[in-house]
């Protein structure tokens, strides 16, 4: 089956980067995105990349996927406690466009 | 404002009385989808809609029910709730073919079986 890998747990400071990596399985999907949660909340959509592309860039949002590896990165530059969420990684599958999603990953920015 | 707007936010229930969770959007989007929630697992799809009438299972469908009448409500019925359905459920819509929009989701129904 599809399985979608996230570490659970990221800490930062404010002002730094923060790379959130993603490792997947489905070598069939066609966009992969990501998708942000803060507390109490619904999931946000923040960014995708489409499958023939290495980097996406989107303001403080970079993605990087490595088909290969069948990896994905989200690098957030100059990182701000409003940042501070669930970050989830979601490939998507066939013509429904299903989304399968990792476990998240908490990204705490320390001030 | 374009969204899709679950209800209620909060709920909780006794086991075995029927409830349903409702959903609607206001972007004619052909295609929806309820998830839910646990700790550790993630979002995992119970079922989706493809358009009106069409309906089909996702992931983990046991227990839930849904229906599609009409293009902007997708409600998600429990017949005979039980505490393992306690969760926190999202209902999701998108374009059809929108592969690059994703999917829009609703503020979530936070549902507690006792």
């Amino acid at each position: 089956g599809e399985d979608v890998e996230q570490s659970l747990f990221l800490s930062v400071r404010e002002g730094d980067s923060s790379v959130i990596n993603c490792t997947y399985t489905d070598s069939s999907s066609t966009y992969l995105y990501w998708y942000k949660q803060e507390p109490g909340a619904g999931l946000q959509l923040l960014t995708y990349i489409f499958s023939n592309m290495d980097m996406k860039q989107d303001q403080r949002l970079t993605v990087l996927l490595n088909k290969k590896d069948k990896h994905l990165s989200l690098r957030i530059a100059d990182t701000q406690t409003g940042d501070s969420a669930i970050y989830f990684c979601a490939p998507s599958r066939g013509a429904t466009n299903k989304l399968i999603f990792g476990t998240g990953t908490l990204l705490a920015v320390q001030p | 404002e374009a969204q899709v707007t679950q209800n209620p936010r909060y709920l909780i229930t006794v086991t075995g009385k029927k409830l349903t969770v409702t959903c609607s959007q206001n972007m004619n989007h052909e295609y929806m989808s309820w998830y839910r929630q646990d700790p550790g697992l993630g979002l995992r799809q119970i079922y989706y809609s493809m358009n009106v009438e069409v309906t089909d299972k996702g992931d983990v469908p046991e227990g839930y029910k849904v229906s599609r009448k009409e293009k902007r409500n997708f409600p998600l019925i429990l017949e005979s709730p039980s505490p393992n359905q306690t969760s926190l459920y999202f209902c999701a819509s998108s374009t059809r073919g929108g592969q690059g929009f994703g999917y829009t989701f609703g503020s979530g129904t936070r549902l507690t079986v006792v």
